[in-house]
């Protein structure tokens, strides 16, 4: 199985500035086929369910606002928070889908 | 407007049995896969189970592989989840998702386990 870990477990972070979280697994989760890197990005507010930001480690699903950003090739990967607004206090956890489904333990992001 | 509806969960013996549903709307049902996840409360993801279009295929993490069993219904637009010989360990919140262009893009509310004597 893929293990995916990330980094920090948690942050805190002022508003307007940088949040950043790294998610590394454990093996390749790159598709050489197409190049493109089966790791996912998702956002948890408490009490509901988590929300798709990035798929394809940079693709931003429809609606996600541009401050999120991802990064990333391989093994290791970033999610990045450009300038933090209070509404994105949340949990972060990546995802690969490379060889069935694993998510990371989760990065908890919140205001300084 | 894409709705996944899960429900059937409640608390249950250890050694017992539930079905979860999680009826979809929104979208066309048959030519997506489906997926159950799991989160203890306050803990992290961790995928259980997922059934492809027509529910020839399925399959299963380990922890569950041999207790659980996903099936789908495309005439009900209903994905489920089949448990049996439910553990404590089992005691989680289960979400329903959506297997989208490239992974997990819609996810229901969730409806809750308890394995408890």
């Amino acid at each position: 199985d893929i293990v995916m870990t990330q980094s920090p477990d948690s942050l805190a972070v002022s508003l307007g500035e940088r949040a950043t979280i790294n998610c590394k697994s454990s093996q390749s989760v790159l598709y050489s086929s197409s190049n493109k890197n089966c790791l996912a990005w998702y956002q948890q507010k408490p009490g509901q369910p988590p929300k798709l930001l990035i798929y394809w480690a940079s693709t931003r699903e429809s609606g996600v606002p541009d401050r999120f950003s991802g990064s990333g090739s391989g093994t290791d990967f970033t999610l990045t928070i450009s300038s933090l607004q209070a509404e994105d206090v949340a949990v972060y956890y990546c995802q690969q889908h490379y060889t069935s489904w694993t998510f990371g333990q989760g990065t908890r992001v919140e205001i300084k | 407007e894409v709705q996944l509806v899960e429900s059937g969960g409640g608390l249950v013996q250890p050694g017992g049995s539930l079905r979860l549903s999680c009826v979809a709307s929104g979208f066309t049902f048959r030519t997506k896969w489906m997926h159950w996840v799991r989160q203890v409360p306050g803990k992290g993801l961790v995928w259980v189970s997922h059934v492809n279009r027509d529910g020839s295929a399925r399959t299963y993490a380990d922890s569950v592989k041999g207790r659980f069993t996903i099936s789908r219904d495309n005439a009900k637009n209903t994905v489920y989840l089949q448990m049996s010989s439910l553990r404590a360990e089992d005691t989680a919140i289960y979400y329903c998702a959506r297997g989208g262009e490239a992974t997990l893009d819609y996810w229901g509310q969730g409806t809750l386990v308890t394995v408890s004597s």
